[in-house]
């Protein structure tokens, strides 16, 4: 079935530094990927949505310059949290369409201390 | 898409079967039924979905009733690997530009 890879699962970073989360689909292109962001015991938010070869798009209140977003080639797309703070830190899960449903990446735990 | 209720939490005996509904009263006729789940610190997993007949895989089973306004994701044996948020979702299949919107799920507790 459709896997999407995701890397790294957990990070710890300082406030003000930047943090490049990739997600790459293994064994299928995906054209699009949606970004989502998950707070403690609340459900997941989509933030922007990538397409390959083009400027994604955001999510009303979603920063475009902090959370940038890349997706160069069919078979990955990062999102680079820049400048990060405390406020940022949060779950980032990726997702693609795939045969079935949509295929999820395993999440990435950012905490900026 | 049309939204989905579906109860906040529920418990569920481990080795029964574990009965979740969701109401999707306003779906529309090409809104297909899809069931994911997240388990801790997971991303989401695909269980199942369907359009109008029941569907069965090694996962878990769907009803959907024959008005489709309501659905129930049956997990026949629930084991304690089954505790996690489930979430039902409605949306049209292969409009692969849109996104899956998440809601609160409900949250299944398997209970030894």
């Amino acid at each position: 079935g459709a896997v999407v890879s995701q890397h790294p699962s957990r990070v710890i970073c300082k406030s003000g530094t930047s943090v490049k989360i990739e997600c790459r689909s293994l064994d299928f292109q995906a054209t699009t990927m949606f970004w989502y962001r998950q707070f403690p015991k609340q459900s997941l938010m989509l933030m922007a949505t990538s397409n390959e070869g083009s400027k994604a798009t955001y999510e009303q209140g979603v920063e475009k310059d902090k959370f940038l977003i890349n997706h160069a080639s069919l078979t990955l797309s990062t999102l680079t949290v820049t400048s990060a703070h405390p406020e940022d830190s949060s779950f980032y899960i990726c997702s693609a369409p795939g045969r079935e449903g949509y295929t999820f990446g395993s999440g990435t735990r950012l905490t900026v201390v | 898409d049309a939204k989905t209720t579906q109860p906040t939490s529920m418990d569920c005996a481990e080795g029964r079967a574990a009965n979740l509904p969701c109401n999707h009263s306003t779906i529309s006729g090409n809104e297909y039924v899809y069931w994911y789940r997240q388990i801790h610190s997971q991303g989401p997993q695909y269980i199942i979905h369907g359009l109008k007949n029941n569907e069965t895989n090694e996962m878990a089973s769907l009803i959907i009733t024959e008005d489709r306004k309501s659905s129930t994701l049956i997990l026949p044996h629930a084991t304690l690997r089954d505790t996690a948020v489930y979430y039902c979702i409605v949306r049209v299949a292969n409009n692969y530009g849109q996104n899956f919107v998440f809601g609160p799920g409900t949250r299944l507790s398997v209970l030894p």
